[in-house]
C-alpha cells in the first residue's frame, strides 16, 4: 500500500461506546497529524505528533485520546462522545522540517473516517 | 487566535471561465501559503503553494496571487473545467519550526458547468 491509508472508512457508534481510528502512512515521514473536518468549517487541527512525540494538543476533549506508537502509526482512540462530535477525521503525515533547503511543507492526506454518533 | 478568511463559500463557473477564490490572515508570521484540492470522498491534496517573497506563482492553469501588503491570496483557474469540480482550501503556516502546522480557510465549494 502506499500513501496515507484511514480505517475505518466509516463509523456509527453510540455515546457510550469506545472506538479507535487508526492511521498509517508508507512515505517515510516523521510527523503525523489528526484534522478534523466538519461542514462549511475550517479543518480544525486537533494533535500533531513529530518524531512520536505529541507537540500539538489544541485544547481538544479528553474524550479524544491520540496514541502514535511509531512514525508509521496513528491511533484516535474515542469513548463517550457527543452527538456533536460527529464529523470527518482526518489524518495526515509530512517531513519534519526545516530540512536542509527544503522548500516544501506537504500534508499528505488520508481519505478519512467519516464519523457518527448517535 | 491565527486565522485565515476565505471567501466566497461556494462559487459556481462556466467551462472555460476563470474561477476565483480569496483568503485573507492576520498573522504576519506566516511563511508558506498552499491550496489544497478535495474531491468528494477524498482527502485533501496539495495543489499548489507560495512563499512569501513571491507575488506569483503559476502552475499550468492555476495560479497564486499573493499581496503582503494586504495579507491577502487569492488562487485564480483559468479556463476552467468540470474536473475541477472541488472544494478548495487556502491555508498557511505559522513559522513554529519543526512540522507543518497549517491553518485552514473554511473552504470553497466550486462547480464548473459544462
Amino acid at each position: 500500500e502506499t500513501g496515507v491509508t484511514q480505517t475505518p472508512r466509516h463509523l456509527v457508534m453510540g455515546m457510550t461506546n469506545k472506538k479507535s481510528l487508526k492511521c498509517e502512512q508508507h512515505l517515510g515521514h516523521n510527523a503525523m497529524y489528526w484534522y478534523k473536518q466538519s461542514a462549511k468549517k475550517p479543518l480544525e487541527l486537533m494533535f500533531v505528533y513529530n518524531f512520536k512525540e505529541q507537540t500539538e494538543n489544541n485544547s481538544v476533549p479528553s474524550r479524544f485520546s491520540p496514541e502514535c506508537p511509531n512514525s508509521s502509526h496513528l491511533f484516535l482512540h474515542l469513548h463517550t462522545l457527543q452527538p456533536e462530535d460527529s464529523a470527518l477525521y482526518l489524518c495526515a503525515s509530512s517531513q519534519a522540517y526545516p530540512l536542509a533547503g527544503a522548500t516544501t511543507g506537504e500534508l499528505f492526506f488520508g481519505e478519512g473516517s467519516r464519523l457518527t454518533v448517535l | 487566535q491565527q486565522q485565515v478568511k476565505q471567501s466566497p463559500q461556494s462559487l459556481i463557473v462556466q467551462k472555460g471561465g476563470i474561477s476565483i477564490i480569496n483568503c485573507a490572515y492576520e498573522n504576519t508570521a506566516f511563511d508558506y501559503f498552499p491550496w489544497y484540492q478535495q474531491f468528494p470522498g477524498k482527502g485533501p491534496a496539495l495543489l499548489i503553494a507560495i512563499r512569501p517573497d513571491v507575488s506569483e506563482k503559476k502552475e499550468g492553469r492555476f495560479t497564486i496571487s499573493f499581496n503582503k501588503s494586504a495579507k491577502q491570496f487569492s488562487l485564480h483557474i483559468m479556463d476552467s473545467q468540470p474536473g475541477d469540480s472541488a472544494t478548495y482550501f487556502c491555508a498557511a503556516r505559522p513559522f513554529s519550526g519543526g512540522y507543518n502546522k497549517l491553518i485552514f480557510g473554511a473552504g470553497t465549494r466550486l462547480a464548473v458547468h459544462p
